[in-house]
């Protein structure tokens, strides 16, 4: 079965540098979601969208933008970027159940360094 | 404080043997719990799922129980493998304002040694 793609799975940047990670939810998913997770600590959501709308805001340093296209899959913006911006950033995606059993499934992660 | 905490934060049992890991929350309103194994470099797996109204379930030797009136959790894993060594997250998630946002714990390193 097809999960979630995030592109690239590796990025070196330099401080300052701008930086865009793209993620591809499962098919028919309709919402996505952008987590954080630097060395030894958990993820830290930053922002979801569904239906191509944002639905909540996190811990997103206001460097950062996303958007969720036609198409569903998202892109993440990161622009100034600092040393503290290295980290894993995952993607997940999941279909809106009314029920609250929606499951979230999570890309690889993009391994984000800023040297 | 984390609003979900998780205890060991590190566990090593030998291949074979079995464990048990736990999970107290504060998140409110409670919405489900899942526990997630994170590989390395990996995005968390879901294992299980559960609802307010649930009190176990069971993914092939991974049993999770939810006691929601003391807002505890607990994975219970049978004759591990070594396969298993991995993170555990406990992840709530808050009914209502929001669509399905997360609250991670920090994750219990489990470590299954031959």
């Amino acid at each position: 079965a097809a999960g979630v793609i995030q592109s690239p799975r590796h990025l070196i940047k330099e401080k300052r540098e701008t930086a865009t990670l793209k993620c591809y939810p499962i098919p028919r998913h309709d919402t996505v979601y952008w987590y954080q997770q630097g060395p030894g600590q958990d993820p830290q959501f930053l922002i979801s969208f569904y239906e191509k709308m944002q639905s909540d805001k996190g811990s997103i340093p206001d460097r950062f933008s996303a958007q969720q296209f036609s198409d569903y899959h998202s892109e993440l913006n990161m622009s100034s970027l600092e040393l503290g911006d290295s980290a894993l950033y995952f993607c997940a995606s999941s279909l809106s159940d009314v029920g609250g059993e929606e499951t979230q499934y999570f890309g690889p992660g993009t391994r984000l360094l800023v040297l | 404080k984390n609003q979900v905490e998780q205890s060991p934060q590190s566990l090593i049992i030998l291949e074979g043997k079995n464990c048990t890991l736990q999970c107290n929350y504060t998140v409110s309103p409670f919405s489900n719990l899942r526990w997630y194994k994170q590989d390395t470099g990996r995005g968390p797996v879901s294992l299980t799922i559960m609802t307010f109204s649930e009190n176990t379930k069971s993914n092939g030797r991974y049993t999770a129980t939810l006691d929601a009136d003391t807002k505890q959790s607990s994975l219970h894993i049978t004759a591990s493998q070594l396969s298993d060594s991995a993170s555990y997250i406990c992840v709530v998630s808050v009914r209502g304002s929001t669509l399905g946002r997360l609250y991670f714990g920090r994750g219990t390193q489990l470590t299954v040694w031959p």
